[in-house]
């Protein structure tokens, strides 16, 4: 099994619906990091979380590391059209700097006007 | 924008020839990653350096080799391109002034036949 799970794999949501996308780790999580691609492009970096029980917002996306820090969540409220692509998670499990960072597989997210 | 840049952003190749592909960066940032990204697998970290001339293996080195004896640059080589290298490879930088996010380049799609 991978060490980084996303769920749901996919998801379609009409616009202006909430969604929940969850990361969980089979290990401790040092850090947690949330990235948003769009098809054919590069990684953007949406937000990182480190301490057990963060929690941060960026526009309408929220993201919480939870107190045993083996799960994060990314929350979006009220759906739009341009939160379409493809949420990618990526976890230091090591500690010391980050830079042996796993990923998980993705979750496609579609938003149906 | 993290002032990445990576050439070439498409490349095909026969199996048995030399690659490489480069990462070029505009800021002086000190950490700079090789990744590779295929269907399935998520994105899994080839190499990275942590200064001119400081190189690590990640996940999945075999098959690949690295050079940075600038810091602008980070050279990714395929020494005999084989079928199993075809994927999309992402570079990332990091600043590592007490900052822990990778900020990504926008990909090279590398097609060895």
């Amino acid at each position: 099994s991978q060490e980084l799970e996303q769920s749901p794999q996919s998801l379609i949501v009409q616009e202006g619906k909430n969604l929940t996308i969850n990361c969980t780790s089979s290990k401790t999580l040092y850090g947690l990091y949330w990235y948003k691609q769009k098809y054919g492009e590069g990684l953007i970096f949406l937000m990182m979380l480190q301490k057990g029980g963060e929690e941060k917002s960026h526009e309408k996306i929220t993201a919480k590391l939870d107190e045993k820090k083996q799960q994060s969540s990314l929350h979006i409220t009220a759906s739009q059209p341009s939160h379409a692509g493809i949420y990618l998670c990526g976890a230091d499990t090591i500690g010391g700097g980050g830079n042996k960072l796993t990923f998980g597989t993705g979750t496609q997210l579609k938003v149906e006007l | 924008d993290a002032g990445i840049t990576q050439s070439p952003r498409h490349k095909v190749t026969e199996t048995g020839t030399p690659v490489t592909l480069r990462c070029h960066q505009t800021e002086n940032h000190r950490y700079m990653y090789w990744y590779r990204q295929d269907p399935g697998h998520g994105l899994r970290l080839i190499h990275y350096s942590y200064g001119v001339k400081d190189t690590d293996k990640g996940e999945v080195s075999d098959g690949y080799s690295v050079s940075r004896s600038k810091t602008e640059d980070f050279l990714l080589t395929l020494e005999s391109a084989t079928s199993s290298q075809t994927s999309v490879y992402f570079c990332a930088i990091r600043s590592g002034l007490g900052s822990y996010e990778q900020y990504f380049g926008p990909g090279t799609r590398l097609t060895v036949t």
